[in-house]
């Protein structure tokens, strides 16, 4: 049971540059969230998704896309990317039906330069 | 506006005396609470939760948190502090209606001297 894993760990982008940033889980969660932290501050939602096919904003969408295929799989895309992006960024899952809490990955840490 | 709030960005404490970080909340109905710790570099752990029953919730690694609804807080505690506690502390509670997002606190820096 590898709970929620994220890759890569690392990445530089270059401005204007594109990528993915993967999430899989292995826990059959419904519930599925990508976050962003910026250095020293707390976490702000970016997307959510409470199942296959179904997704919603957060906090702060602008600049990202996401998609759930499957109830283990929720990519965060990235378009066009900004200075303002670079952030370590953390996908989480969690179970409507209990237990409540979320579960988080490594995170991916991403420089745009 | 539902909020959390932790009032304090740092908290120093010597190691072996007990330690309290502080956790406020406003949110509509019945929250649901958690603490989440982040070592450097590190994901979010989950330390605790209330959801309901006992105001006083046992959490992993010694930690405990008090519900009180008076003054809607959930703090959390240790009655003996370590070094090796020293990291980011996050409150978050849940909010109703909402397809289960959860309201995050800024996190509190735990610095734990020998």
């Amino acid at each position: 049971n590898a709970g929620v894993t994220q890759t890569p760990k690392f990445r530089i982008l270059k401005i204007g540059q594109s990528m993915t940033l993967q999430c899989t889980q292995d826990m059959n969660h419904n519930y599925m969230y990508w976050y962003r932290q910026d250095p020293g501050m707390g976490l702000k939602l970016i997307y959510y998704s409470v199942g296959a096919g179904i997704t919603d904003k957060g906090e702060v969408p602008n600049g990202y896309n996401v998609s759930r295929s499957t109830t283990e799989d929720f990519p965060l895309r990235l378009e066009l990317a900004a200075p303002s992006q670079t952030s370590v960024y953390f996908c989480a899952s969690s179970s409507p039906g209990g237990p409540y809490e979320q579960y988080f990955g490594p995170g991916t840490r991403l420089t745009v330069t | 506006a539902q909020s959390v709030a932790q009032p304090e960005d740092q908290v120093n404490v010597a190691e072996g005396n007990p330690l309290t970080v502080k956790c406020t909340y406003s949110v509509s109905g019945n929250p649901y609470l958690f603490w989440y710790v982040q070592y450097p570099n590190r994901g979010l752990q989950f330390l605790l939760k209330y959801i309901t029953g006992d105001n006083l919730v046992k959490g992993s690694y010694g930690f405990e948190a008090e519900f009180n609804k008076s003054q809607t807080s959930f703090h959390l505690k240790k009655p003996s502090a370590l070094v090796s506690d020293s990291a980011l502390y996050f409150c978050a509670v849940r909010v109703l209606d909402s397809n289960y997002q959860l309201i995050w606190g800024a996190g509190t820096k735990l610095i734990i001297k020998p």
